[in-house]
């Protein structure tokens, strides 16, 4: 079955440095993948996706993921954090019949001024 | 903005009453998806409809019904309700023509809090 780990419930970086968050799956074929972020109490907000080709893909306000087969990861990161960045942030792939998207537990953001 | 609408956005109601959650689709997108989100169970899935068909289901309870409407929009139905299913219920819609299916755009939210 399709799963997907979040080893770090919390993390906080300060302004300014960089970041990377950890997302590990379990897929049978090629996944897609995806990285929404979450501020207190607003929606999800789609970041990055990675559907085939390029294993580092570009998203919006600054952020990158890299894809690793053969570490079943797809970290993101992020070269220079802002305190606007601060939310949880979910890691996802697509089930195998596209039907449902299957989401990490997700980590909390927290900028340190 | 996904383009994805989501009514009400908050909802406090009692033990054991019924409320509709309404969510309206990005314009010619097919698919809706129903998602919770609590505390103790992170993101679930909830159910798919595809052009009014029920797609797929996930952890749904009994208590919870959806339908999806000829103009597409959709709607759940939460029954008997518990303090349990106080949670944030997301809609999301994917599936227009000739765009990709694997990519769903996600609604606001609706904030229900069960007293």
């Amino acid at each position: 079955a399709q799963s997907v780990t979040q080893p770090d419930i919390h993390i906080t970086v300060s302004e300014g440095a960089s970041l990377e968050l950890r997302c590990n799956y379990s897929y049978g074929a090629t996944p897609y993948l995806f990285w929404y972020v979450q501020s207190p109490g607003q929606g999800l907000q789609l970041l990055l996706k990675y559907f085939s080709g390029d294993t580092l893909v570009q998203g919006i306000k600054g952020f990158e993921a890299e894809f690793k087969r053969s570490q079943s990861s797809f970290n993101l990161r992020k070269p220079s954090v802002h305190w606007s960045d601060a939310a949880e942030y979910f890691c996802a792939v697509v089930s195998s019949s596209a039907s449902k998207i299957i989401f990490g537990s997700g980590t909390r953001l927290s900028i340190r001024p | 903005d996904s383009g994805v609408t989501q009514t009400p956005k908050h909802l406090i109601t009692a033990t054991g009453q019924r409320v509709t959650l309404r969510c309206s689709p990005r314009s010619g997108d097919l698919s809706v998806y129903w998602y919770q989100q609590s505390l103790d169970q992170g993101l679930q899935f909830l159910i798919q409809y595809y052009n009014g068909e029920e797609r797929a289901k996930g952890n749904i309870l009994e208590r919870f019904s959806a339908q999806q409407f000829p103009d597409l929009h959709s709607e759940l139905n939460l029954s008997s309700l518990e303090l349990g299913d106080s949670a944030l219920y997301f809609c999301a819609s994917s599936g227009r023509p000739g765009g990709s299916n694997n990519e769903q755009f996600f609604g606001p939210g609706t904030r229900l809090t069960v007293l």
